[in-house]
């Protein structure tokens, strides 16, 4: 069964430092996203890709965020100068164009700024 | 208003045992409704979308109330593996078709 795959499993870097994300999605999908779980809290949205460009954004990503499809299969998200807040589950995500965009999750990166 | 709410829990409940799930929700233009699992530290697992007339997989059945933005799951016979915290997740409307919003989830433990 086709899965969507991330890496790192597990991130620890120090405030200020700016990280990468990876993240390979489902191969015949063409909707990407990424999500992130502060522990102890609900998943929340971050962002939605298609067609390279950003397609929806939350209030949480705001400027120190950026994604990217650098090529045929990698999606990326990139931190530019981590917080201690930042510090959490991210999950990437990937669904078919057609509703009702069933949305299927990676195993996460568990990120700590320290 | 919470955008998705649902009963916190814990549920425990015995092996075979029926159990099931509420959630509402505030936005009335969403389309799209989904529970999704999720175990201890790990990803959200989409166990089913959720369609207008009900629907139905396996032990799982899922209900959708538009009129009163109410989504319900039961779990029949109830097995070890399902414990764990179940996901109520809409979308947030025709604008944002594919933005999710997640409940905070309802945790299950089955016991032996």
């Amino acid at each position: 069964e086709p899965e969507v795959t991330q890496t790192p499993s597990h991130q620890v870097t120090q405030m200020g430092q700016e990280v990468i994300l990876r993240c390979v999605p489902i191969s015949n999908h063409l909707y990407f996203y990424w999500y992130r779980q502060i522990l102890g809290q609900k998943v929340e949205f971050l962002v939605s890709f298609y067609n390279n460009e950003i397609s929806e954004k939350s209030e949480i990503f705001d400027d120190q965020f950026s994604v990217e499809r650098p090529d045929g299969s990698n999606f990326t998200l990139k931190i530019r100068s981590t917080k201690l807040e930042d510090s959490a589950m991210y999950f990437c995500a990937s669904s078919e164009a057609l509703v009702p965009y069933e949305q299927y999750f990676g195993p996460g990166t568990r990120l700590t700024v320290t | 208003r919470k955008e998705v709410e649902q009963d916190p829990g814990p549920f425990n409940v015995p092996e075979g045992a029926t159990v099931a799930f509420n959630c509402t929700y505030s936005n009335s233009a969403s389309q799209s409704f989904f529970w999704y699992r999720q175990d201890c530290r790990k990803e959200p697992k989409l166990l089913m979308s959720v369609y207008s007339s009900g629907n139905e997989d396996g032990r799982f059945t899922a209900q959708l109330n538009r009129a009163s933005q109410y989504i319900s799951l039961l779990i029949r016979d109830s097995k070890l593996s399902d414990s764990a915290t179940y996901l109520c997740v809409v979308n947030r409307g025709s604008g944002s078709a594919r933005q999710l919003t997640f409940g905070s989830g309802t945790q299950l433990t089955v016991l032996p």
